[in-house]
């Protein structure tokens, strides 16, 4: 199947500053990238949706300026939490939409492993 | 987009067959249905997909009715290794398509010894 990565897979910062988090498609291209957020217990939410070349299209509620989106490339789109607070910490979850395999395989979202953060 | 419902947990031992059943009564017509597998502190991972009939790969089978309208992913011979969050979820793959999924709370699987 598709690969995606994610790093840094944990981080820990202090409250105000700003966290970047990347995701990338290791053996396709990923036009479309989505991010989710996860807290304990709890659901994936989607936060946004990311295109390639364009802006990305934010969920109901969740705060773009805050939470700033770039997919630069076809392979590499990243996340960053600004002036981060205690209440931003949470499991951010990254995946890419596959348009075609090279080996073949199914047309659906891989994710990626996470990144763990936590503002102190 | 549409909504699934599935229980929220199932008990199990190991070796025997788990059936989880979701139900999308508003599936669309180009939506298909997929299933996700989810460890604690880990990225969901795709264990099958479908839009009718039945499926089956090397790790799981999915059977989806006429109508569509609801959906079992099929574990045989569970272990002790299958205890994780299992999501189904369905969303437009097809060319063009928003591809936004929605999770829903997903079924907690245990399986005991």
């Amino acid at each position: 199947g598709a690969v995606v990565s994610q790093h840094p897979s944990r981080v820990i910062c202090k409250s105000g500053t700003s966290v970047k988090i990347e995701c990338r498609s290791l053996d396709f291209q990923a036009t479309t990238m989505f991010w989710y957020r996860q807290f304990p217990k709890q659901s994936l939410m989607l936060m946004a949706t990311s295109n390639e070349g364009s802006k990305a299209t934010y969920e109901q509620g969740v705060e773009k300026d805050k939470f700033l989106i770039n997919h630069a490339s076809l392979t590499l789109s990243t996340l960053t939490v600004t002036s981060a607070h205690p209440e931003d910490s949470s499991f951010y979850i990254c995946s890419a939409r596959t348009v075609t395999l090279p080996s073949g395989g199914q047309e659906t979202q891989y994710f990626g492993p996470g990144t763990r953060l936590l503002v102190l | 987009l549409a909504k699934t419902t599935q229980p929220i947990s199932m008990d199990s031992y190991e070796g025997q067959e788990v059936n989880i059943t979701c139900s999308h009564n508003n599936i669309a017509t180009n939506d298909y249905i997929t299933w996700y597998q989810q460890f604690p502190s880990q990225g969901p991972r795709f264990i099958i997909q479908g839009y009718k009939t039945k499926v089956t790969n090397e790790v799981a089978s999915l059977f989806i009715p006429a109508d569509r309208k609801s959906s079992t992913l099929s574990l045989p011979r569970v272990s002790l290794s299958d205890t994780a969050v299992y999501y189904c979820l369905v969303g437009d793959f097809t060319t063009g398509g928003g591809n936004k999924l929605t999770f829903g709370t997903g079924t907690q699987l245990k399986v005991e010894l």
